[in-house]
């Protein structure tokens, strides 16, 4: 069964600065691979996905991640944060079996002004 | 509208009532899913329906039951509501295409048991 780990429960970090959120994953098959955000109040909104084309891949806001095979990770970067990027972000694997796909605990992240 | 509706938004409700939340889509996806959100724990699957036929448990069905009603609906119940059911619960749905495209989320429906 695949699982997911986000190694860091809370990020902080100033406006303008970069946003780095780390996911690492473990699957028994090649994974799909995703992230949502949640701002307060709402619902899970797709941020991007991997699917076995690039291995970088450009989601919305000016997020994107990098899929590394070798050290199965997924982290999620954006060159400079906005006070609009704090929310709660989930890292999703899924191995292509449609009724398993598992969420990371969330990292939550802060932006100060 | 919302692609997927989840009503009520928020319910406070007393331990040992029957509860029902509810879920619709717009969406025209055959596939439905129910989790259930709580802190530090990510979401985890509480039942999915492949279609109007077929329901299955997630790894957390214990003290829940479902019902798809049709296509678009797919309602969750709390028989005997219990304090540690105290939860943020999204309905979600996709399609067969859901490994490469993700699913929908609806808004949510933070449940309080007291």
């Amino acid at each position: 069964a695949q699982s997911v780990t986000q190694l860091d429960s809370h990020v902080s970090v100033s406006e303008g600065t970069p946003v780095l959120l780390r996911c690492n994953y473990s699957s028994s098959y090649s994974p799909s691979l995703f992230w949502y955000v949640q701002h307060p109040n709402k619902g899970l909104q797709l941020l991007l996905k991997y699917t076995s084309a690039a291995t970088l891949v450009k989601g919305i806001n000016g997020f994107e991640a990098e899929f590394k095979k070798s050290e199965t990770s997924f982290h999620l970067t954006k060159p400079s944060a906005h006070m609009s990027d704090a929310a709660e972000y989930f890292c999703v694997v899924s191995d292509g079996n449609n009724n398993d796909m598992r969420f990371g605990a969330g990292t939550r992240l802060t932006v100060k002004p | 509208d919302a692609d997927v509706t989840q009503t009520p938004r928020n319910r406070i409700t007393k331990t040992g009532k029957r509860i029902m939340l509810e879920c619709s889509q717009t969406k025209g996806h055959d596939r439905m899913y129910w989790y259930r959100q709580d802190p530090g724990l990510g979401l985890r699957l509480i039942y999915y329906s492949f279609d109007v036929k077929d329901i299955n448990k997630g790894e957390i069905s214990d003290g829940y039951s479902v019902s798809r009603q049709a296509q678009a609906k797919f309602s969750l119940s709390l028989e005997s509501a219990i304090p540690n059911q105290t939860a943020l619960y999204f309905c979600a749905t996709s399609d067969l295409a859901a490994p490469y495209y993700g699913y929908t989320f609806g808004s949510g429906t933070r449940l309080t048991v007291v």
